[in-house]
């Protein structure tokens, strides 16, 4: 089952424009992590954000997470050509220490 | 940080058969759950496997189409019986700790013919 759901379900933009996806969940959770996927590939793993933090930011990445409307958002400033994949929320409720994944966001990132 | 191991990496198999996937974690972890992928969708979390006792599976997954074994810390290994083109996915195998990062191999890509 997935805890979640993300949107845009798929985003198309051009090179060097920001990249917003969107995650809500339905449970209270301890963390909520992104992950990139490349064409069916391994996940890389890009951010993790626990319940008492509202920001983070990694390099051209930014994750707000706002547990009152038991949301979150990736922005991804500045895309590349490198940065199509599919994008994945995954939340861990607790004291379950299982992650339960979006829907995901597929981003394709025109050159 | 861990460093997962999955064998094998891709398999084509027949309707009917039986495969199982091994996974190797290169440090003792005490969670590890099987995921599956099923083409162009998100990851679903079949069980946690449960060293020392039974897998603990999730709603839609049974014991008897994917029984899961977790004889030690580091290993673990998943069966998927009587296969059918539905069973098609990619299997992923996953290890963490309580409010960290998950780790996750590299994945077997399963095609059932």
């Amino acid at each position: 089952s997935q805890q979640g759901e993300e949107d845009p379900q798929a985003l198309s933009i051009q090179e060097g424009e920001n990249a917003t996806m969107n995650c809500s969940y339905k449970t209270s959770i301890n963390n909520l992590q992104w992950y990139r996927q490349n064409s069916g590939r391994g996940l890389v793993h890009l951010i993790l954000i626990r319940s008492n933090e509202r920001e983070k930011h990694s390099g051209r990445l930014r994750v707000t997470l706002d547990t009152s409307k038991k949301s979150s958002s990736l922005l991804i400033t500045a895309s590349r050509a490198a940065d199509t994949a599919s994008y994945f929320c995954a939340t861990e409720a607790p004291g379950t220490y299982k992650y339960i994944f979006g829907t995901g966001t597929r981003l394709k990132v025109l050159a | 940080s861990a460093v997962i191991s999955q064998k094998p990496s891709r398999d084509i198999c027949q309707r009917g058969t039986s495969l199982t996937i091994q996974c190797q974690v290169d440090s003792q972890v005490t969670m590890m759950f099987w995921y599956r992928q099923q083409p162009g969708q998100s990851l679903t979390l079949i069980a946690t496997a449960n060293q020392g006792s039974e897998a603990t599976y999730e709603s839609g997954f049974v014991i008897d189409k994917f029984p899961i074994s977790r004889p030690n810390l580091t290993f673990s290994t998943l069966t998927v019986s009587n296969m059918s083109p539905e069973d098609s996915s990619i299997y992923l195998c996953s290890v963490g700790q309580m409010n960290t990062e998950a780790f996750f191999g590299q994945g077997t890509r399963l095609t059932v013919v």
